[in-house]
């Protein structure tokens, strides 16, 4: 198996709701990342995981919050989260210096 | 400071013709540099890499890149575009001894048929 998973593929939320994406990998990497993406920019950093343990976290609001369950699965889940955080996210894991990319997530906030 | 500079915003070329994206980096570091490429709503897909050796690199999907160490630059190449290649494409470097990548702003390909 050599992709990384996400799902789900798109996600409408309201303000108030409780939501998580799921990420996942069977390629015995050790480190597994999100990112955000608006629309025509670059994927922004905004945790990374290493060990199953939270290494990078640069500076995102506590409406996301990262879990890594296990070497495989990362999850991020969310919370209150405002119109602003409508964007596509993606999770990668990496093997040295080359990180593999999922799909995404498209998330939209109402 | 590091970054990563892609000079062109937006690209359109004709089906058939050759096509070349411009990437330049600052790093003080020997720089892990890659170029992905991403259809609309997806995500990045890796076309090819450089870290060391033959300065020449071959991709996916007909791709190339030659690394110019002088020059701080790594740019893509494809001698015939096809329809399908109209994307974005992103240049990054990566970080030596962090997980970090430094992304460029992207250029959007757009082929005429």
């Amino acid at each position: 198996d050599t992709e990384v998973t996400q799902t789900p593929k798109h996600l409408v939320m309201g303000m108030t709701n409780k939501k998580s994406l799921k990420c996942e990998q069977h390629m015995g990497h050790r480190a597994m990342y999100w990112y955000k993406q608006k629309a025509k920019k670059p994927p922004e950093l905004m945790f990374v995981y290493s060990y199953e343990k939270l290494s990078i976290n640069e500076s995102v609001p506590s409406r996301f919050s990262p879990e890594c369950p296990n070497s495989s699965l990362l999850n991020l889940h969310l919370h209150a989260l405002q119109p602003e955080d409508s964007a596509l996210y993606l999770c990668a894991s990496s093997h040295g210096n080359e990180q593999f990319f999922g799909p995404g997530t498209r998330l939209t906030v109402l | 400071a590091q970054s990563v500079t892609q000079p062109d915003i937006h690209i359109t070329v004709s089906e058939g013709a050759s096509l070349e994206l411009r990437c330049n980096y600052s790093y003080g570091a020997t720089p892990y540099l890659f170029w992905y490429v991403q259809s609309p709503g997806q995500g990045l897909q890796l076309l090819l890499k450089y870290f060391s050796g033959d300065t020449l690199v071959q991709g996916i999907k007909g791709f190339e890149a030659e690394f110019k160490r002088s020059q701080s630059s790594f740019n893509l190449r494809k001698p015939s575009v096809h329809w399908s290649d109209a994307a974005e494409y992103f240049c990054a470097v990566g970080l030596s001894g962090t997980y970090k990548y430094i992304f460029g702003t992207g250029t959007r390909l757009k082929v005429l048929a």
